[in-house]
C-alpha cells in the first residue's frame, strides 16, 4: 500500500525567511501534485511534476521531485502572510490509479 | 461546466437517516474521485472511477457507503443510515484521463449527522 508522509505537519515562520516543506512516499512513482487548501475551502492545484528531475516554480513556490529518493519538496521563499495555507502532496501509484494524499502541512506565516 | 460541481453544498441530517451526495465532474473527464476530510484532517480516499473500468471501491469505510457514476459523467455517493462519524466534508475530484491525471476539486459538501 502506497503511504505518502509530509513533513513538518505544522509550520510557523516569519514573512520574509524560507522554508521547504518534505513529501516522502513509499512506492516508485514519477506522478506527483502540490495542492493548497485554505481554511473551509476546496483544494487548489498548484503543481504538476511528472518526470524524475521536475521542477516547476509559481512566485514564492517551487516544487520538484527526486523519484529515485522518493521525495518531493515545496520550497518557499521570502514567505509572506498570503502563503498561510495547508499544503498537500498527492503521489499516482501508477497511471491511470488513484491519488494518495500525505497529511497536509499547516503552514502559518506571521508578520 | 467550467469546473467540478458539489450539490448540496451543507447537508445535516439526522442519525440513520440516508442522504446521497452529487457531483458533476468538468466535462470531458474520465476519471472522478470521492473523498472525505473530517475537520482539522487529511484527505481520505473513498471511491475512484476511471472511464469504463471497475471503480476502485478500496475506501469506502463500510458497506453504508455506496457511490455510482450514471453515464460515465454525473456521480452519486449514498450514505445508508448515517452515524455520527460520518460528519465530515465529502469531496469530489475530477481528471481528463489516465495519462492527464491533475485533479480539480469541487467545493465540497459539508456533511453534518445530529
Amino acid at each position: 500500500e502506497l503511504k505518502v508522509e509530509q513533513n513538518p505537519l505544522f509550520l510557523s515562520m516569519q514573512e520574509g525567511k524560507n522554508y521547504t516543506i518534505y513529501c516522502n512516499y513509499s512506492t516508485t512513482s514519477d506522478r506527483l501534485y502540490w495542492y493548497r487548501q485554505d481554511p473551509g475551502k476546496s483544494l487548489e492545484s498548484l503543481f504538476v511534476l511528472l518526470s524524475n528531475g521536475a521542477v516547476k516554480q509559481e512566485g514564492r513556490l517551487m516544487a520538484s521531485l527526486d523519484t529515485k529518493a522518493r521525495l518531493s519538496t515545496l520550497h518557499i521563499t521570502a514567505a509572506v502572510h498570503d502563503l498561510s495555507a495547508t499544503y498537500f502532496c498527492a503521489v499516482e501509484e501508477t497511471s491511470g490509479s488513484r491519488l494518495t494524499f500525505g497529511e497536509g502541512t499547516q503552514l502559518t506565516v506571521n508578520p | 461546466g467550467a469546473g467540478v460541481s458539489q450539490s448540496p453544498s451543507n447537508k445535516v441530517t439526522e442519525k440513520g437517516k440516508d442522504v446521497e451526495l452529487r457531483c458533476d465532474p468538468i466535462s470531458g473527464h474520465t476519471a472522478l474521485y470521492w473523498y472525505r476530510q473530517s475537520l482539522g484532517q487529511g484527505l481520505e480516499f473513498l471511491i475512484y472511477f476511471q472511464g469504463n473500468s471497475a471503480p476502485d471501491k478500496s475506501g469506502l469505510p463500510s458497506d453504508r457507503f455506496s457511490a455510482e457514476r450514471t453515464g460515465g459523467s454525473v456521480s452519486t455517493l449514498t450514505i445508508q443510515r448515517t452515524q455520527q462519524e460520518d460528519s465530515a466534508v465529502y469531496l469530489c475530484a475530477s481528471s481528463l484521463d489516465r495519462l492527464n491525471t491533475e485533479a480539480f476539486f469541487g467545493q465540497g459538501t459539508r456533511l453534518t449527522v445530529v
